[in-house]
């Protein structure tokens, strides 16, 4: 298995630009989850989502959106990029089969840097 | 929603030494708390987790020990070593229906040699 897996590694955009920041995972997790982690601080949650076509806000979703067409993608939207989106993105992804399980699988990230 | 705080957000210790972080967590419905380890440019990693049903819990060099009735929640690592330098998360169970956890600031535990 691959696990939980982001592209792009890198990307630099200019103010006013969008784009979308792909995640995947081949584990056939229900659960997914968009993370941003500012320089020094811990991880906020962005989105996510219980399953196919079933999606819903976290902490920080201002200026972000998703969807979940499929159980294995879950694609970060950027519209019109802000100097404050800079950061690293973590995508990660949880199983369900029981109350206790809860162990989040995460993807390597994404540096952003909007200028 | 859940509240999750940790100390200190800065630990230097001398290889061999002990080194233990704390967090105390505001929703009394969480029920599982991971601890992450994250490298330096890496993606964070589960190293132990606890569920709110067992007081402590041991893999090794490392323990983890929770205190229902104050909140909180703590991460010893014993016989420390330069791998060990990294940043540590705490995290807990804010919303068990959606398995969403919420993560404290991190801790730099820096292990001198």
């Amino acid at each position: 298995n691959a696990g939980v897996t982001q592209t792009p590694k890198f990307r630099i955009l200019k103010i006013g630009q969008s784009m979308t920041l792909q995640c995947a995972q081949d584990m056939n997790h229900n659960y997914m989850y968009w993370y941003r982690q500012d320089p020094g601080m811990g991880l906020k949650l962005i989105y996510y989502s219980v399953g196919a076509g079933i999606t819903d806000k976290g902490e920080v979703p201002n200026g972000y959106n998703v969807s979940r067409s499929t159980t294995e993608d879950f694609p970060l939207r950027l519209e019109l990029a802000a100097p404050s989106q800079t950061s690293v993105y973590f995508c990660a992804s949880s199983y369900s089969t029981g109350v206790w399980d809860y162990e989040q699988y995460f993807g390597p990230g994404t540096r952003l840097t909007v200028t | 929603g859940e509240n999750v705080e940790q100390h200190p957000s800065t630990l230097s210790v001398q290889e061999g030494d002990s080194a233990v972080i704390k967090c105390t967590y505001s929703d009394s419905a969480s029920n599982y708390f991971p601890w992450y380890k994250q490298e330096l440019g890496k993606r964070p990693q589960l190293i132990i987790d606890i569920r709110s049903n067992v007081g402590e819990k041991k893999d090794q060099r490392i323990a983890v020990t929770l205190n229902k009735t104050a909140k909180h929640f703590s991460l010893h690592i014993t016989e420390t070593q330069p791998e060990d330098s990294a940043v540590y998360f705490c995290a807990a169970s804010g919303r068990p229906a959606v398995r969403q956890l919420t993560f404290g600031s991190g801790t730099q535990l820096t292990v001198l040699p």
